[in-house]
């Protein structure tokens, strides 16, 4: 099984500045990973696929970067509705595919 | 636009029975492979179940492995959880979530159905 780990697991920014999460697979996910973002109470929505890939109708602040077992989620600038929590997800090898535990944006 | 809607969750005790079903629109169901996502109270996302568009690939989580069985029904537009042998741990809120490249990436979320198991 592929191990996610997403770091921080808390990030405390403020509007308009840039967040850079990271998410590090335990083996090669090739370019096989996702970023989906979930806010309270809500279900998780697809962001970005195949590492480097907006998903229809995200906006150009989101992108991703990485190959490998390294990857990073950057947000230009970040709008009041960004703050969520964040997670990594692979498709590389599975079953069982699996997710990172998620990193939490926070107003500081 | 694509609606993904879940139902028949709820309360029920351990060792106990219950069947999600997920009710789809706005596109092409037959030709969409699904998945089962859930997520504990407070926790994070956990891969449960995948069936293809013609229910000839199935995989399921080793945690609910011969306890769980995916199914659809192509002509209904629907996809079915059969869960039993419920254990406090399945507790979690259960997503339908449709596979956007056939097979591992989840570009389309249901609203999520709660399911508690608790005596």
């Amino acid at each position: 099984e592929i191990v996610l780990t997403q770091s921080p697991a808390t990030l405390s920014l403020s509007p308009g500045e840039r967040a850079t999460l990271s998410c590090r697979a335990s083996q090669s996910v090739r370019s096989y990973l996702a970023w989906y973002q979930q806010k309270p109470g809500q279900a998780p929505r697809l962001l970005i696929y195949d590492a480097t890939n907006r998903a229809t109708g995200i906006p150009v602040r989101f992108s991703g970067s990485g190959s490998g077992t390294d990857f990073t989620l950057t947000i230009s600038s970040l709008e009041p509705e960004d703050f969520a929590v964040y997670y990594c997800q692979q498709r590389s090898n599975w079953p069982p595919l699996t997710f990172g535990g998620g990193t939490k944006v926070e107003i500081k | 636009e694509v609606q993904l809607v879940e139902s028949g969750g709820g309360l029920v005790q351990p060792g106990g029975s219950l069947r999600l079903s997920c009710a789809a629109s706005g596109f092409t169901f037959s030709t969409y492979s699904l998945h089962w996502v859930r997520q504990a109270p407070g926790k994070g996302l956990e891969w449960v179940s995948f069936i293809s568009s013609s229910s000839g690939t199935i995989h399921y989580a080793d945690s609910v492995q011969s306890r769980f069985t995916i199914s659809r029904d192509n002509a209904k537009n629907s996809l079915y959880l059969q869960m039993n042998g419920l254990r406090d741990d399945d507790t979690a809120v259960y997503y339908c979530v449709r596979a956007g490249d056939g097979t591992g990436l989840f570009d389309s979320w249901g609203q999520g159905i709660l399911v508690t198991v608790s005596s």
